[in-house]
């Protein structure tokens, strides 16, 4: 079965509000986690990853969070713009393969 | 090359017959990777290759697929007499090496008909 899982398939979320995309995993031995953006017709795309040293990391408007206590992270998407409409996928670093969830579709309502 | 390069973009086949799918990593990059992404799903992995050695076969679905990076550059996924189950986006990544940032193409969808 999968080793990470989002909590919500989709999402919808008004122009120029923060996005909050959920996802829980069920290895507590994961070190390394990463998230993709994936839009139409497209290869996932990196957006910012973090590793198991660490409960926060951020970025260009995105930010992770990772609770190492309820195996769960999110990813915080700050002032979505219509570009942000994708598929988001947590994934989960063993080594060197990706064990990706099913993935949240975002979409950006003007 | 700027990006990871797979060709073709759309395949159509028919049941029984055989495909080639092509992947053309950045340069230099020494990891490879296929994945299978199916409708509406994440990426499931499917084989991984350091430079030419195909170290972790483990995700692929049958003897049907077959894996080859023979001078540690170009990769090519084959599957031999397609079913409809085979029908999926192929992914293509690679990375500079382990635990390193995987770029991906933008994948060859296959429907077999």
């Amino acid at each position: 079965g999968e080793s990470v899982g989002l909590h919500l398939p989709t999402l919808s979320v008004q122009e120029g509000d923060n996005s909050i995309i959920n996802c829980a995993y069920s290895n507590s031995a994961s070190d390394y986690f990463i998230w993709y953006k994936q839009e139409s017709g497209k290869g996932p795309q990196f957006i910012i990853d973090i590793r198991s040293n660490m409960d926060k990391r951020q970025g260009q408007r995105v930010t992770v969070l990772l609770n190492k206590t309820v195996k769960h992270l999110s990813l915080q998407i700050a002032a979505t713009q219509p570009g942000d409409s994708a598929v988001y996928f947590c994934a989960e670093n063993n080594d060197y393969k990706l064990s990706f969830g099913a993935g949240t579709t975002v979409t950006v309502r003007a | 090359g700027a990006g990871v390069s797979q060709s073709p973009r759309y395949k159509v086949a028919k049941r029984g017959q055989d495909v080639a799918l092509r992947c053309d990593p950045i340069s230099g990059h020494v990891s490879l990777f296929w994945y299978q992404q199916a409708l509406g799903q994440g990426p499931e992995f499917l084989t991984y290759f350091q430079n030419e050695a195909q170290l972790d076969k483990s995700g692929l679905p049958s003897d049907r697929f077959f894996a080859e990076r023979p001078e540690g550059s170009v990769s090519t996924l084959k599957i031999q007499r397609t079913q409809q189950e085979d029908s999926a986006v192929y992914l293509c990544a690679s990375t500079r090496g382990m635990n390193t940032e995987a770029f991906f193409g933008q994948g060859t969808r296959l429907t077999v008909v």
